[in-house]
């Protein structure tokens, strides 16, 4: 299957500052990606939707100026936490995919804000 | 969207059949129905989906029911290497959205 991969795989910041998020589709160019954040023993949520060079669409309740998405080519997109606080510790998952019928995950980000 | 039900949790006996249930009953005519698995601290993976009729891959089988309200992923053999959360989905037709419930979690005992 295609491969999707995230950078870093875990980050440790002090709160307040931003951390950006890298996810690559590394062989297929991806027509959507999308954010989850997933809390420990929880299920997957869904942050938002990006287009490539359009703005992402984000799930009701997101902040959308805390959580920035970029997605400026067919196989790179960014999520940035912005002033980052310890509630927003959470593993972040990036997925993509060209058609309806599968979506490729990226192995996680692990955020731990101290 | 349209609602799955799954139970919490199962377990299996090493290299034995694997039969993991989902109720949806609510689903539409163009509702696909998608098994994705989730291994410990580690990203989704896809396992397979389907519309009305059986399907197969090299990783299970996906039985759907005739009134597709309910649908069974099979793993026909289990391993170690399969023990994690499934998650059925259901997408409407043009939805690539994914909307994860709280999913079956399989033990696998050796």
């Amino acid at each position: 299957g295609a491969v999707v991969s995230q950078h870093p795989s875990r980050v440790i910041c002090k709160s307040g500052t931003s951390v950006k998020i890298e996810c690559r589709s590394l062989d297929f160019q991806a027509t959507t990606m999308f954010w989850y954040r997933q809390f420990p023993k929880k299920s997957l949520m869904l942050m938002a939707t990006s287009n490539e060079g359009s703005k992402a669409t984000y799930e009701q309740g997101v902040e959308k100026d805390k959580f920035l998405i970029n997605h400026a080519s067919l196989t790179l997109s960014t999520l940035t936490v912005t002033s980052a606080h310890p509630e927003d510790s959470s593993f972040y998952i990036c997925s993509a995919t060209s058609s309806y019928n599968e979506q490729f995950f990226g192995p996680g980000t692990r955020l731990t804000v101290l | 969207d349209a609602k799955t039900t799954q139970p919490n949790s199962m377990e299996s006996n090493e290299e034995e059949p694997v039969h993991l249930p989902c109720n949806h009953s609510t689903i539409s005519g163009t509702d696909y129905i998608h098994w994705y698995r989730q291994l410990p601290s580690q990203g989704p993976e896809y396992v397979i989906h389907g519309l009305t009729s059986n399907v197969n891959n090299r990783m299970a089988s996906l039985a759907i029911a005739e009134d597709r309200k309910s649908s069974t992923l099979i793993l026909h053999r289990a391993t170690l290497r399969d023990a994690a959360v499934y998650y059925c989905i259901l997408t409407g037709f043009g939805n690539e959205k994914l909307t994860f419930g709280t999913g079956t979690r399989l033990t696998i005992i050796p």
